[in-house]
């Protein structure tokens, strides 16, 4: 079974507003990620916080790790068109011996100019 | 620096038919999997590579072979398709060890009839 689970499935907002995913994750992790893809198109690495890290800002992103509750979320600040795509979460547990890259079931956003 | 290539980025089969998707990739990077995205279930691993000569099975390994006797590549092997195995491939590598982000291809879409 898959290790990441986002929420929600789908979200749609009006250009200019926050945008926040969640995922759920089962196991302990090295580290966890976050990727975007554009429709059609391969994935993009887009942010990466680590075990120790609670969290982490980059340009309109930001992400948070609760390792008590196995949760992060992922928070785009004023909205673009250009963010419409599919976003992922993805754990890292190569710090246990487990180097797989595991990925969640996605969410998709949709950015309403 | 061309990162990770796919080929064919299209491809029809019929059912029993075998077939090879590609992957190379130019980052001297350990770590290659494959993964199938189908509409609502995220990505799945199918195998993944830590090294030359070392391969492993993922979450959906059923019908699919690999081998890894270089660094650069990482083909996948379809050894009698089925109607099941229609998807998008992708093929990622990245750094083990430091618990990196992976690079994705742009894709094999595959259509088994």
């Amino acid at each position: 079974s898959q290790q990441g689970e986002e929420d929600p499935q789908a979200l749609s907002i009006q250009e200019g507003e926050n945008a926040t995913m969640n995922c759920s994750y089962k196991t302990s992790i090295n580290n966890l990620q976050w990727y975007r893809q554009n429709s059609g198109r391969g994935l993009v690495h887009l942010i990466l916080i680590r075990s120790n890290e609670r969290e982490k800002h980059s340009g309109r992103l930001r992400v948070t790790l609760d390792t008590s509750k196995k949760s992060s979320s992922l928070l785009i600040t004023a909205s673009r068109a250009a963010d419409t795509a599919s976003y992922f979460c993805a754990t890292d547990a190569s710090n246990f011996g487990n180097e797989k890259l595991t990925f969640g079931t996605g969410t998709r956003l949709t950015i309403i100019p | 620096n061309a990162g990770v290539t796919q080929t064919p980025k299209f491809q029809v089969l019929k059912t029993g038919q075998s077939m090879t998707l590609q992957c190379a990739q130019d980052m001297n990077h350990e770590y290659m999997s494959w993964y199938r995205q189908d509409p609502g279930m995220g990505l799945r691993l199918i195998h993944y590579s830590v090294g030359a000569g070392i391969t492993d099975q993922g979450e959906v390994p059923n019908g699919y072979n690999v081998s890894r006797s270089t660094t650069e590549d990482f083909p996948l092997r379809l050894l009698s398709a089925a109607p099941s195995q229609t998807s998008v491939y992708f093929c990622a590598s990245r750094n083990t060890g430091t618990g990196g982000s992976a690079f994705f291809g742009q894709g094999t879409r595959l259509t088994v009839v």
